[in-house]
């Protein structure tokens, strides 16, 4: 089992809907959570990242963490053409160990003028 | 402008013929990588630095050497290069191992024919 599972897509709504992204994690020792966007041709950008579980908001965008059930969520709403891009999950320990982030697959997401 | 510049971001070469992908950051930051992207696979790390002189191997590290002799500076080398690294490389930089934020740099599609 991979340590983040994220489902690829491409998911495709019309312009304005709410977009709910999902990652899922095997490893309980992951404490920061992040999410990334990607434009086409360019390297992923941080979006926003969360410390264990709750909520974070920022603007449109609300990441969502359940250590419980090990989900990751990123909700958009009122989203915009220019939100197609694609979001990859990721996390790590933290704690001062060597390891890096462990990213999922990442989503394509096209938002349909 | 903070950055993470890589070079080339095209290369087509042949199987074989050593290579070099530069990634500079102007961030002084102490945390460096390098991943490879390919589609249904995402983001794999090949090696990371945690600073001057240190290096060591990230999930997918065969058929690559890295050297990080200067902070700002961290090269991959295909020595050999061969068809199944065929990829998109991202270097990254963030200000420490257990950083939230890594900045990522454009990019390189390599292809080996």
């Amino acid at each position: 089992q991979k340590e983040v599972e994220q489902d690829p897509g491409p998911l495709s709504v019309p312009e304005g809907a709410i977009v709910s992204l999902n990652c899922t994690y095997s490893n309980s020792a992951f404490q920061y959570f992040m999410w990334y966007r990607q434009y086409s041709r360019k390297g992923p950008e941080l979006l926003m990242y969360t410390y264990s579980s709750g909520n974070k908001e920022d603007g449109r965008f609300t990441a969502q963490v359940d250590k419980s059930s090990k989900y990751i969520s990123l909700f958009i709403r009122d989203s915009q053409p220019s939100d197609s891009a694609t979001y990859l999950c990721a996390t790590f320990k933290g704690g001062g160990g060597a390891d890096g982030l462990t990213f999922g697959k990442g989503t394509h997401l096209i938002i349909q003028p | 402008e903070a950055q993470v510049t890589q070079n080339p971001r095209y290369l087509i070469t042949v199987t074989g013929k050593k290579l070099t992908v530069t990634c500079s950051q102007n961030m002084n930051h102490e945390y460096m990588s390098w991943y490879r992207q390919d589609p249904g696979l995402g983001l794999r790390q090949i090696y990371y630095s945690m600073n001057v002189e240190v290096t060591d191997k990230g999930d997918v590290p065969e058929g690559y050497k890295v050297s990080r002799k200067e902070k700002r500076n961290f090269p991959l080398i295909l020595e050999s290069p061969s068809p199944n690294q065929t990829s998109l490389y991202f270097c990254a930089s963030s200000s420490g191992q257990g950083s939230t934020e890594a900045f990522f740099g454009q990019g390189t599609r390599l292809t080996v024919v």
